[in-house]
């Protein structure tokens, strides 16, 4: 079946400008996550969407970070007012629920701010 | 706190030499443990986990690893590489504390080069 996917592959934006980022999960899967992935950083956590609702938003950095899920299936993540230390390869995965569960990550897009 | 602890950021091996991914985690009333494996250019996908049970885990393409309580650790090991084990490992950890479940804490990672 189909993996988790995520658009676009790659981003180049200008410093300032907004970004969207959108997740597509496996099928029938509950559980959704954003992860950053920065060189030298390794992954971080953004946030955790249990079905439409965010219970973990302890991850994302800044108030110019949001996102959300609509019809417990597709997700994006916003960036405002992007800044250079924004680029970094953006991760989303899924898994069926939560806890103990395998995370299935899609392949990710690589934000690059000017 | 760092939770998870990657000592190793690169590991240069040769062919068919046995190989082992350092990971300790910091200590917990309970954890759940995770081996991911991003080849290039690819998504993380993952290798093995620990939950319960046994404390040697047998993963894909030949990996296993060791849940050791006593040293924290979770070491990742392979007896013999191939070249498309050349990949970045992460570990990783859910940490519980009084019945209350974290998130995937991610390690650095490593970087396993293996070479003809």
């Amino acid at each position: 079946g189909a993996g988790v996917s995520q658009s676009p592959s790659n981003k180049v934006t200008e410093k300032g400008k907004d970004v969207e980022l959108r997740c597509d999960p496996i099928s029938g899967h509950t559980a959704l996550y954003w992860y950053r992935q920065s060189l030298g950083q390794g992954l971080e956590f953004l946030i955790y969407f249990q079905g439409n609702s965010a219970p973990d938003k302890s991850g994302l950095p800044s108030d110019r970070f949001s996102a959300e899920r609509t019809g417990g299936s597709v997700s994006t993540l916003k960036i405002q007012r992007t800044q250079q230390e924004d680029s970094a390869v953006y991760l989303c995965a899924s898994s069926p629920g939560r806890f103990q569960e395998t995370q299935y990550f899609g392949p990710g897009t690589r934000l690059l701010v000017l | 706190a760092q939770s998870v602890t990657q000592l190793d950021s690169q590991v240069p091996v040769f062919e068919e030499a046995p190989v082992e991914l350092r990971c300790n985690y910091s200590s917990s009333v309970s954890v759940y443990l995770f081996w991911y494996v991003q080849y290039p250019n690819q998504g993380l996908q993952l290798l093995l986990k620990y939950l319960s049970g046994s404390t040697l885990v047998k993963g894909i393409n030949g990996f296993e690893a060791e849940f050791n309580k006593s040293q924290t650790s979770f070491h990742l090991r392979k007896p013999s590489v191939h070249i498309s084990d050349t990949a970045e490992y992460f570990c990783a950890v859910i940490l519980t504390y009084g019945g209350s479940q974290g998130n995937l804490i991610f390690g650095k990672g490593t970087k396993l080069s293996v070479k003809p």
